[in-house]
C-alpha cells in the first residue's frame, strides 16, 4: 500500500508569496497524482491531476510537477483566496490514498 | 451541473447500522464510477470504497471491508453505503464523489453527510 507525505504540515506566508508543497510516495508506481484544494466547511476541489495537468477552472499560478515518487504543487503567488488545506492523492487499481494535508496560512 | 447530495447521516451506537444515500443528477449517473470518501472534522480524507459504472466492480478500503458494503440503483440515480458494526473510529463527515480518469481521481463531491458513532 502506498503511503503519500506530505511537507511541511503547515506553510505560513503572505499574499504574492511563492508556495512549493510537497508529496513524496512510499513507493515508485505511476504518476497517477492529483492535488486539491480543501477550505473550511466544503469538500476538497480538484486542481492539478495526471501529476502536473490543471483542472477545469483551475488558476494558472498553480502548477504540479514530478514523477516517481517526489511530486510538488507551486502556487507562482499566492491570492488571498489560497490560503487553505491541500491534499495530494494517488491511485493504484482504482484504490486511492491521499496524503495528510499542507495547511497554507497567512 | 454536476450535483450530488449526500443523506443519511446520524447519530448511532457502536455496533449498529446506518444506510447512507447519494442522490446524483446533472449527468449519465451509469456512465461514472462513484467513490465515498471520509473525513473526520479537522483531519485528514480517507477513501472509502468504490464502485464502478455498473456496480460490477467494487473496492473497500481495508478498514471497512466486510462491515461496509456500497451499491448504486442506476435507475435511481443514486448511490449507496451500508455501514454495519459501527465503530467509534468510523465517526466522520461521509462524501460520495464522481470518479474522474476510470479509477483515478474525483472530479466532484457532495455536500458531506455527518456520522457519529457514540453510546
Amino acid at each position: 500500500e502506498v503511503v503519500l507525505t506530505q511537507s511541511p504540515a503547515t506553510l505560513s506566508l503572505s499574499p504574492g508569496e511563492r508556495a512549493s508543497l510537497s508529496c513524496r510516495a512510499s513507493q515508485s508506481g505511476n504518476n497517477y497524482l492529483a492535488w486539491y484544494q480543501q477550505k473550511p466547511g466544503q469538500a476538497p476541489r480538484l486542481l492539478i491531476y495526471d501529476a502536473s495537468t490543471r483542472a477545469p477552472g483551475t488558476p494558472a499560478r498553480f502548477s504540479g510537477s514530478g514523477s516517481g515518487t517526489d511530486f510538488t504543487l507551486t502556487i507562482s503567488s499566492l491570492e488571498p483566496e489560497d490560503f487553505a488545506l491541500y491534499y495530494c492523492q494517488q491511485c493504484t487499481d482504482w484504490r486511492l490514498t491521499f496524503g495528510g494535508g499542507t495547511k497554507v496560512e497567512i | 451541473q454536476v450535483h450530488l447530495v449526500d443523506s443519511g447521516g446520524g447519530v448511532v451506537q457502536p455496533g449498529r447500522s446506518l444506510r447512507l444515500s447519494c442522490a446524483a443528477s446533472g449527468f449519465p449517473f451509469n456512465v461514472f464510477g462513484m467513490h465515498w470518501v471520509r473525513q473526520v472534522p479537522g483531519k485528514g480524507v480517507e477513501w472509502v470504497g468504490v464502485i464502478n459504472h455498473d456496480g460490477g466492480n467494487i473496492l473497500y478500503a481495508d478498514s471497512v471491508k466486510g462491515r461496509f458494503t456500497i451499491s448504486r440503483d442506476n435507475s435511481r440515480n443514486t448511490l449507496y453505503l451500508q455501514m454495519n458494526s459501527l465503530r467509534g473510529e468510523d465517526t466522520a463527515l461521509y462524501y460520495c464523489a464522481r470518479d474522474y480518469g476510470v479509477g483515478k481521481y474525483i472530479d466532484y463531491w457532495g455536500q458531506g453527510t455527518l456520522v457519529t458513532v457514540s453510546s
